[in-house]
């Protein structure tokens, strides 16, 4: 079974919205990281953030973290028609390195 | 930098046939996972390995399936026999250590017929 489950599944917005999306995990984590999926690649890593770590900022993106609640969240801010992609959560455990994906969610941005 | 690196991009066979597919890591890397990608299924992890030694072999799905890390530069992962259920496209990905960001090569889109 999936540890991370993002939500919602597909996401459409227009360009330069925001767009949101969740991830909740079941088990206690060493960090959780979001990938974006373009059709027909690999995943590409667009940030890692620790489990004592609340908020974390890359250009655009802002993830957020509670371990409280077992969930994080992605923002996108400004959306561009380049962001459209899948976007999926991991997990990493404290013990060993491998990580376990979420279902993805599908962004749309159109033009 | 050359990312991951596998090979072929694309692989259409029969059943019952042989499957190989390639990966070559970033070098520098020790830690290496092959996962594997369905609709259905979503992303899967196959297997991992540790400075060539494989760790965690629990999501291989049967005993066709097999892979190998004979230096720190080459993996690959086997399938004898292939058959339908297979068809999904197969992740090699990198990672620097422990708990770090992986990276992925683009794939093998495997179709069994």
């Amino acid at each position: 079974s999936q540890q991370g489950e993002e939500d919602p599944q597909a996401l459409s917005i227009q360009e330069g919205e925001n767009a949101t999306m969740n991830c909740s995990y079941k088990t206690s984590i060493n960090n959780l990281q979001w990938y974006r999926q373009n059709s027909g690649r690999g995943l590409v890593h667009l940030i890692l953030i620790r489990s004592n770590e609340r908020e974390k900022h890359s250009g655009r993106l802002r993830v957020t973290l509670d371990t409280s609640k077992k969930s994080s969240s992605l923002l996108i801010t400004a959306s561009r028609a380049a962001d459209t992609a899948s976007y999926f959560c991991a997990t990493g455990q404290a013990a060993g390195n491998k990580l376990t994906f979420g279902g993805g969610t599908r962004v749309l941005v159109k033009p | 930098d050359a990312g991951v690196i596998q090979s072929p991009r694309h692989e259409v066979t029969e059943m019952g046939q042989e499957v190989t597919l390639r990966c070559k890591p970033i070098s520098g890397h020790n830690s290496l996972f092959w996962y594997r990608q369905t609709m259905m299924r979503g992303l899967e992890l196959l297997i991992y390995f540790n400075n060539n030694v494989p760790i965690d072999d629990s999501g291989m799905p049967e005993d066709r399936f097999s892979a190998k890390m004979p230096n720190a530069s080459f993996s690959t992962l086997k399938i004898q026999p292939s058959e339908p259920r297979d068809s999904a496209v197969y992740f090699c990905a990198s990672s620097s250590s422990s708990n770090q960001p992986q990276h992925f090569g683009d794939g093998t889109r495997l179709s069994i017929l």
